[in-house]
């Protein structure tokens, strides 16, 4: 069955250095989406991207996340001077063209020191 | 805006069925969704139902919509061990580029 999946499992960081959480989403799929939890929290959407750009974005995606398709399988989320309060679960999704199933991979977990 | 609410927490008995419930804000919602996360592993789609019906069966998961009370439940029968896990509510959100608004999950405990 295809898969979302996320390399690295766990990411260990030093405040202020940048950061990539990697993805590979299900093959066909077109809609892609970066989410977050932080520990004990709810998981809280940061971007969806469609058709090479973002079509949303929450207050958390602030100037210091970017997202990358750079090669038309991988889908990239950067943060470019991490702080203590990056760290959580981040986790990839994709959905297909219904755009009404989304599929999680299972996550990245960043932990910023 | 758009919020879920959900119970943080129910504990069953083996064998008995366990109802999860979920109320959300936005009454524009078109799909709401159950997921299920297991320790160390990712979100789960179990099953979602459009707004415009009252009921889906799947197996052992009937997920009933009140959408005049903005209520959503989860029933899982003959609820096993190896459903234990947290189960989290989630809406479509209303501006249509696929976000979903989760709630903050529940946890079932299921005793042997």
């Amino acid at each position: 069955e295809p898969e979302v999946t996320q390399t690295p499992s766990h990411q260990v960081t030093q405040m202020g250095q940048e950061v990539i959480l990697r993805c590979v989403p299900i093959s066909n799929h077109l809609y892609f989406y970066w989410y977050r939890q932080i520990l004990g929290q709810k998981v809280e959407f940061l971007v969806s991207f469609y058709n090479n750009e973002i079509s949303e974005k929450s207050e958390i995606f602030d100037d210091q996340f970017s997202v990358e398709r750079p090669d038309g399988s991988n889908f990239t989320l950067k943060i470019r001077s991490t702080k203590l309060e990056d760290s959580a679960m981040y986790f990839c999704a994709s959905s297909d063209e219904g755009n009404t199933e989304a599929f999680f991979g299972q996550g990245t977990r960043l932990t910023v020191v | 805006g758009e919020d879920v609410e959900q119970s943080l927490f129910l504990s069953v008995r083996e064998g008995d069925s366990s109802v999860i419930n979920c109320t959300y804000t936005d009454s524009s919602s078109t799909y709401l969704y159950w997921y299920k996360q297991e320790p160390g592993a990712g979100l789960q789609l179990l099953t979602y139902i459009f707004s415009n019906m009252d009921m889906k069966q799947d197996q052992r998961l009937t997920v009933l919509l009140n959408k005049k009370d903005k209520h959503l439940s989860l029933r899982i029968a003959d609820t096993q061990t190896g459903d234990s896990a947290i189960y989290f509510c989630a809406e479509y959100g209303s501006s249509n580029t696929g976000k979903l608004i989760f709630g903050q999950g529940t946890t079932l405990q299921v005793k042997p």
